[in-house]
């Protein structure tokens, strides 16, 4: 059982490229997330599903789009990525809604832009 | 929006001791998270709860919901227990209960 899988791992980009980062869950969890992880931040929500065929945006969204694929696949993409997009990138996923369920993280994607 | 604190911000031991992290939150939730994070892995949950206590191995958590305050506490702590331990709350209502606010972290050393 793999859990929540998220590729790549790690990834540099120059200004300007786009990128999209993968998630799937084999769970078959209801809601999936991307967080963002940067020093002194905590974790911050990107965007969110809530279920198949639904997305809404989080905290800090702009620059960023996701696309809900199918119940198991959740991704990210970055349009024209800039240096204040280098961070840690989490995907999650939990069971249904993550206010009243465990959620359940990938290993995390590494981004810089240079 | 519901403010997450936590403290200590970094805390360091010495193996068999017992430790404590605090983390208070400023309005109603639906449950709140204990998360751990080793340097440079992935991020477990740890436990969920909306009341009272659980307890996993030497791990214990507490809520406190009048007073809006949770702890985790470890004990007989060792060196693997070195991480990032994050609390996160969970929110009411529909929608807003599709998400959790997170704290910043507190990083624990425990020193052989």
């Amino acid at each position: 059982n793999a859990g929540v899988t998220q590729t790549p791992k790690f990834q540099v980009l120059k200004t300007g490229q786009s990128m999209t980062l993968q998630c799937a869950q084999d769970m078959n969890h209801n809601s999936m997330y991307w967080y963002r992880q940067d020093p002194g931040m905590g974790l911050r929500l990107i965007y969110y599903s809530a279920s198949e065929g639904t997305t809404d945006k989080g905290e800090v969204p702009n620059g960023y789009n996701v696309s809900r694929l199918n119940k198991r696949e959740f991704s990210l993409r970055l349009e024209s990525a800039a240096p204040s997009q280098t961070s840690v990138y989490f995907c999650a996923s939990a069971r249904d809604r993550v206010g009243y369920d465990i959620q359940y993280f990938g290993a995390g994607t590494r981004l810089s832009v240079l | 929006k519901n403010e997450v604190e936590q403290s200590p911000q970094n805390l360091t031991a010495q193996e068999g001791e017992f430790i404590t992290i605090n983390c208070s939150y400023s309005v109603g939730i639906s449950a709140l998270h204990w998360l751990q994070q080793h340097p440079g892995g992935g991020i477990v949950s740890l436990f969920m709860l909306s009341s009272g206590k659980k307890k996993h191995g030497r791990l214990i958590a507490t809520i406190n919901i009048q007073e809006k305050h949770s702890s985790l506490h470890i004990t007989a702590s060792h060196p693997r227990d070195s991480a990032v331990y994050i609390c996160a709350v969970g929110h009411r209502g529909t929608g807003a209960n599709s998400k959790l606010t997170f704290g910043k972290g507190i990083t624990l050393s425990v020193r052989p």
